[in-house]
């Protein structure tokens, strides 16, 4: 079964620091691996999806890396700001038509 | 990017009453969906899948007669929550999928508070 980890649970850090989130995967016959912002009381908002076959992707700030072999993904955020500050949930979908399965997420706070 | 619906977003009720809670995509026919629930300051954990026209597929853990989900359409999928109970209490969220590996897209989430 899939198991998906996140470190650290949360992170505070000043304004205009670089920072890195990861995540790791039990199983690393992965389809993609997606990574999520979400704001307190909130639903979810896809910030990037890495396929399979994807080292990394890129949108802004934020850039994630996908080590399938090692079961690894790390998402990137240069020069945080307070606006940055939610939780950040990695999650991967594995073969087949499963659902995706979720890490605990990394509780971050960028203090201004 | 596709857009998914639900509700309503917050419901307050007595405990023994039921509460449903709509999830519908507005742009996609969504031949899969699945229930998440989140505990606060806590993951989603995958509550059951459903895919149209079948029974659901509940997780571990999970009482199918208490959580019932239709998935009668392929646009709109339903979770009752019977006879609702305070620790039922918990943010609800729906997520749709067209096809076996394409994205799967999220709804805004249902709170509900059971009084």
């Amino acid at each position: 079964k899939q198991e998906v980890t996140q470190i650290p649970a949360a992170l505070s850090v000043p304004e205009g620091e670089n920072l890195v989130l990861n995540c790791s995967f039990t199983d690393s016959a992965i389809y993609n691996l997606q990574w999520f912002r979400q704001d307190p009381g909130k639903g979810l908002t896809s910030l990037l999806l890495i396929q399979s076959s994807q080292r990394e992707q890129t949108s802004g700030r934020l850039n994630a890396s996908l080590d399938k072999s090692s079961g690894r993904s790390t998402l990137y955020i240069a020069a945080s700001q307070p606006g940055d500050s939610a939780t950040y949930l990695c999650a991967v979908l594995n073969s087949g038509n499963t659902p995706l399965v979720f890490g605990k997420g990394t509780r971050l706070s960028v203090i201004a | 990017g596709a857009v998914v619906s639900q509700h309503p977003s917050r419901v307050i009720c007595k405990s023994g009453t039921s509460v449903k809670i709509e999830c519908r995509s507005l742009d996609f026919q969504a031949t899969t969906m699945f229930w998440y629930r989140q505990f606060p300051k806590q993951s989603l954990m995958l509550m059951a899948t459903s895919n149209e026209g079948s029974k659901a597929t509940y997780e571990q853990g999970v009482e199918k007669d208490k959580f019932l989900i239709n998935h009668a359409s392929l646009t709109l999928s339903t979770l009752t929550v019977t006879s609702a109970h305070p620790e039922d209490s918990s943010f609800y969220i729906c997520s749709a999928r067209f096809g076996g590996r394409e994205t799967q897209y999220f709804g805004p989430g249902t709170r509900l508070l059971v009084l």
